[in-house]
Formats: C-alpha cells, sequence, structure tokens
C-alpha cells in the first residue's frame, strides 16, 4: 500500500524568500509524482507531473525534482510570493491494480508573508 | 466545458437522507475519478470510471455509496441513509484516457455537510 507523507505541515516565510516542500513515498515502484495546489475552500489545482522516466519539472518559479531510490520528492520555490500562500499537496498513483487512482499526502500549508 | 464542473457547491443534510452529487468532466476525458477530503487531510479515492463503466470502486467506504456515469460523461455519487461522518468535501476528477501517466484536473468540489 502507498503511503505518502509531507513534512512540514505547515510553513510560513516572508515575501522573496526560496523554499522546499518536501515528500516522500513508501513504494518507489510509482508511474509518475504529481504537486497540485490548494486554495482555501477551492479544488486542486495540477502544478507539475513527474514522470518515472525523469528526474525533474519546472514551471516558471516552481521546480520539482524526483528520486524514486530514495522515495523522496521536493517543490522548491523561488522568490516566493504572497499570491503562493496555499495548501501544496503530492500525489502518486497506487503501484498494484488500478494505477489510475491518487494516493495523496496531507498537504503543507504555505503563508508567505508580505 | 472549460474544467470540471461540480454541483452543488454545498449541501446540507439532515441524517438519514439521500444526496445526490454532479461531476461534469472536461469534454473529451474518458476517465472520471471520485474523491473525498476531510479536513486537514489529502483527499482519499473513491471511484474511477473509464467510460461508462466503474474501472476500480475499491474506495467506496460501503454499500451506501453508489457512482454511475450512463453516456461516459456526467457522473452522479449517490449516497444513500447519509451519516454525520460523511461529511467532507466531494472532489471530482478527470483525465484525457485514463492513463496512468495522466494528470488529472479536479473540480472545485462539493461540500456535503450531514446534520
Amino acid at each position: 500500500k502507498q503511503e505518502v507523507t509531507q513534512i512540514p505541515a505547515a510553513l510560513s516565510v516572508p515575501e522573496g524568500e526560496n523554499l522546499v516542500l518536501n515528500c516522500s513515498f513508501t513504494d518507489s515502484a510509482i508511474y509518475n509524482l504529481q504537486w497540485f495546489r490548494q486554495d482555501p475552500g477551492k479544488g486542486l489545482t495540477s502544478l507539475l507531473l513527474i514522470q518515472s522516466s525523469q528526474r525533474e519539472q519546472t514551471s516558471g518559479r516552481l521546480n520539482a525534482s524526483l528520486d524514486k531510490s530514495s522515495g523522496r520528492s521536493t517543490l522548491y520555490i523561488a522568490a516566493s510570493q504572497p499570491g503562493d500562500s496555499a495548501t501544496y499537496l503530492c500525489a502518486a498513483p497506487i503501484s498494484s491494480g488500478s494505477a489510475r487512482q491518487l494516493t495523496f499526502g496531507s498537504g503543507t500549508q504555505l503563508t508567505v508573508l508580505p | 466545458g472549460a474544467g470540471v464542473s461540480q454541483t452543488p457547491s454545498n449541501k446540507v443534510t439532515e441524517k438519514g437522507k439521500y444526496v445526490e452529487l454532479r461531476c461534469d468532466p472536461i469534454s473529451g476525458h474518458t476517465a472520471l475519478y471520485w474523491y473525498r477530503q476531510s479536513l486537514g487531510q489529502g483527499p482519499e479515492f473513491l471511484i474511477y470510471f473509464q467510460g461508462t463503466g466503474a474501472a476500480d470502486d475499491s474506495g467506496l467506504p460501503n454499500d451506501r455509496f453508489f457512482a454511475v456515469r450512463p453516456e461516459g460523461s456526467v457522473s452522479t455519487l449517490k449516497i444513500q441513509r447519509t451519516e454525520r461522518g460523511d461529511s467532507a468535501v466531494y472532489l471530482c476528477a478527470s483525465s484525457y484516457d485514463g492513463r496512468s501517466t495522466d494528470t488529472q484536473y479536479f473540480g472545485p468540489g462539493t461540500r456535503l455537510t450531514v446534520l
């Protein structure tokens, strides 16, 4: 059974700081790993998807890395802005049965202070 | 439509009542997923449709929960004899063809409150 853990649960940083969010997973036989953003009372917005054959993906100020051997992924946010404040979730498909269902971590709640 | 839509956005019901939650996926997406999210937790998988058929319903918690997708587009999640523990945000997602490498796109969710 895939288990996904995110540390820290909450993070508060001043504007302009670079930061790293961590995600770990127990089953390294994943097809991909996806990072999402969730604003309060809203659904999930897909940020980056890293395929199992890739080591990292970049989109603007976001960079996500994947290390399957250690069961870890990180989301790096450069030059953080107050608008980045949200909960960030990572998710991986399970590796047995239907590989479509995503297993999510509990998220990291990020607050960027102006 | 431009994205996944869900109705209603909020639903308040009394314990023991029946509710239906609707999901309209992105046009052309053949795969549809339902998840449930409790406060402070990540979403938990409920059921996955490929076309009209439920390809994986292993996440449904018990037989009070049922979902359909009769024409391979809109899906309805049905909950019978609701309990207070069913209160959560119910999220729907769709992907292009359900490959394991697909990105899943999520709707805004339906917040269900059972009194």
